[in-house]
Order: C-alpha cells, then sequence, then structure tokens
C-alpha cells in the first residue's frame, strides 16, 4: 500500500536554531516527494520536490530536504529557522506506477521568538 | 496568490441537499484535483482530471463526482449531504501531470447543518 507518513503532529523550535520534520513513505516504483506548507485559512503552497538526481534539494524559503532511499525519507530541513516559519507542513508523494497522490496528516511547525 | 480559483469561499446548507463547488486553473495548466480537508481525517485526494478526462480516483464517495470543461476549469458536486461532509475542499492544478507540483487554490468551506 502507498503511504506517507508524518511522525510528528508538532515541532517547536527556537528562532534561530536549525529545524527538521520528519516524513517517510511507501510507494510502489519510484516516488516523486514533494513538501508543502499551509499558513492559517490558506491553500497549500509548494516548497520543493524531488523527481530524480541529488539526494539533496532547494526549495523555497531557504527550506531543503534530503531523500534517502534506503530509510524511505524525506525530511525537510532549515538551517535557521524563522518566527515566519511557524506553519502546518504536508509530505507528499506519488509513485511512478500511480497516479494517486498521498498527503501526510501534517505537522504544526512553531518557532519560537 | 496561487492563480487558482475557487468559488464559493463559503457553502452553508442542509443535510440532504445538493451542492457545487467551482474551480477555475492556472493559466496553461492541464491537470485539476480536488481534496478534501478536515480536522479528523486531515488532507484527503478525492480526484484528478487531466484535460478534461478522469486520471486518477482516491478516496471519493459515489455521492460525489466532477468534471473538467472544455475551458480546463472542473466541478466538484456533492450530493446527499451529511454532517460529516462539512471540511475545507481544495482544488489545486499543475502544468501536467506526475512529477509537476501542484498550485492550490483558497478554499472552499463547506457547513452542512
Amino acid at each position: 500500500a502507498q503511504s506517507v507518513a508524518q511522525p510528528e503532529d508538532q515541532v517547536n523550535v527556537a528562532e534561530g536554531n536549525p529545524l527538521t520534520v520528519k516524513c517517510t513513505y511507501s510507494v510502489s516504483g519510484n516516488p516523486y516527494l514533494f513538501w508543502y506548507v499551509q499558513y492559517p485559512n490558506r491553500g497549500l503552497q509548494f516548497l520543493l520536490k524531488y523527481i530524480t538526481g541529488d539526494n539533496l534539494v532547494k526549495g523555497s524559503y531557504g527550506f531543503e530536504a534530503e531523500f534517502n532511499k534506503s530509510q524511505t525519507s524525506f525530511h525537510l530541513k532549515k538551517p535557521s529557522a524563522l518566527v515566519s516559519d511557524s506553519a502546518l507542513y504536508f509530505c507528499a508523494v506519488r509513485g511512478t506506477t500511480g497516479n494517486q497522490f498521498y498527503f501526510g496528516t501534517g505537522t504544526s511547525l512553531t518557532v519560537i521568538p | 496568490d496561487s492563480g487558482v480559483t475557487q468559488t464559493p469561499k463559503h457553502l452553508i446548507t442542509a443535510t440532504g441537499q445538493r451542492v457545487t463547488l467551482r474551480c477555475s486553473p492556472r493559466s496553461g495548466d492541464l491537470s485539476v484535483y480536488w481534496y478534501q480537508q478536515s480536522l479528523d481525517q486531515g488532507l484527503q485526494f478525492l480526484i484528478q482530471y487531466y484535460n478534461g478526462e478522469e486520471r486518477a480516483k482516491g478516496n471519493i464517495l459515489e455521492r460525489f463526482s466532477a468534471q473538467q470543461f472544455p475551458d480546463l476549469h472542473s466541478e466538484l458536486n456533492l450530493s446527499s449531504l451529511e454532517l460529516g461532509d462539512s471540511a475545507l475542499y481544495f482544488c489545486a492544478s499543475s502544468l501536467k501531470t506526475g512529477y509537476n507540483e501542484q498550485f492550490f487554490g483558497p478554499g472552499t468551506r463547506l457547513t452542512v447543518l
């Protein structure tokens, strides 16, 4: 079965510290992996994606993510968190042998000033 | 602003009724996706259309249906509404499909009383 898991419902980090939001996946074939961010009362916004190639992907607003095939993970990272990064983050996956998209349950990130 | 528009923004209706949600994709995008977001179910993929044809189907109830018109706008029809259908419904669009990132609309908040 294809799925994506975000093991942490809530992540708190101090402003200026590095942040990590975790994501693991299970998919048929090679994965297409995405991170999206949702601010209150807004639609989701695309941050970055992994399709193929370099395992370290850089995206918007200083975010990056590392694809790890052996651990089936795609963790979102940022070297220095900002208060404005506080939002709900979703990992999503689509397998190359299917057309459905699967979203994680979301991780609420709070950056503490 | 993602370029994806959804109407109406809010919708309040009664159980047993039927409603239609409308989505206009970004200019040039051929794929349209529909999602349901609720507190207990998270973000659920409902259905995808590509250039007028159904491409993928997710957890969409039989009471729900969708279509994509020749001008590429899409409508999601929800019938025999139940209290549990109250949720935020998002439309997203992408250039083609698969590995293209999706751009989300602001959502339609449906409340069934």
